[in-house]
């Protein structure tokens, strides 16, 4: 099966700029989530859709982030207006509806702001 | 919300030893317990998961533990080569949502 697609790969952006990340889940998955990876530390989940609806975006800060997820497929997260420390690699993965279900996760967009 | 510690940060071990490394979880709703390892600029793929209702695991050269009543669960490499050189992480998830709450990552070295 195909697996998660994530564009772009790589972005540059000043801060106070504002960026978008585009995800594409594995086709039948419900559950998508956003994860922000940090240079040496574990994925932190940012956000996760079931189909349309949010399922838990309490560490998503949502002053500057926001996600959609309108019809059910496709995903895009955005930041509006990005500071230095969200620097980071963002992740988004995809999973069957239910507990215990594994997790795809793409490649991931490497963000630098500067 | 769940917190998952994981230890050590860095492990160097020699071709051929085993590699142990070791996460707790703070929620007593985990069930299920997925170890994910990322080469260095590449996605996290899962190598091997656990449910709460076994207390181990084996997948070949890889195996995974889990005490409930201590709330930790560990992975366990066995004849360790070069190629499993990468950061492994735990996570846990809730049967509430399946959340996805990762550790902080260890970095294994194999040496050969």
């Amino acid at each position: 099966e195909a697996g998660v697609a994530q564009s772009p790969r790589y972005k540059i952006i000043e801060k106070r700029q504002s960026v978008a990340f585009w995800c594409n889940p594995i086709s039948g998955h419900a559950t998508l989530y956003w994860y922000q990876q940090i240079l040496g530390q574990g994925p932190k989940l940012l956000i996760q859709f079931q189909n349309n609806g949010v399922v838990d975006d309490s560490q998503l800060p949502k002053d500057r982030f926001s996600a959609e997820r309108l019809k059910g497929v496709d995903s895009t997260l955005k930041i509006q207006p990005a500071k230095l420390e969200d620097s980071a690699v963002y992740l988004c993965a995809s999973s069957w509806v239910g507990v215990g279900t594994e997790a795809f996760f793409g490649q991931g967009t490497r963000l630098t702001v500067v | 919300g769940e917190n998952v510690e994981q230890h050590p940060s860095t492990l160097s071990v020699q071709e051929g030893d085993s590699a142990v490394i070791k996460c707790t979880y703070s929620d007593s709703a985990s069930n299920y317990f997925p170890w994910y390892k990322q080469e260095l600029g590449k996605r996290p793929q899962l190598i091997i998961d656990i449910r709460s209702n076994v207390g181990e695991k084996k997948d070949q050269r890889i195996a995974v533990t889990l005490n409930k009543t201590a709330k930790h669960f560990s992975l366990h490499i066995t004849e360790t080569q070069p190629e499993d050189s990468a950061v492994y992480f735990c996570a846990a998830s809730s049967n509430t949502g399946n959340q996805f709450y990762f550790g902080t990552g260890t970095s294994l070295t194999v040496i050969p």
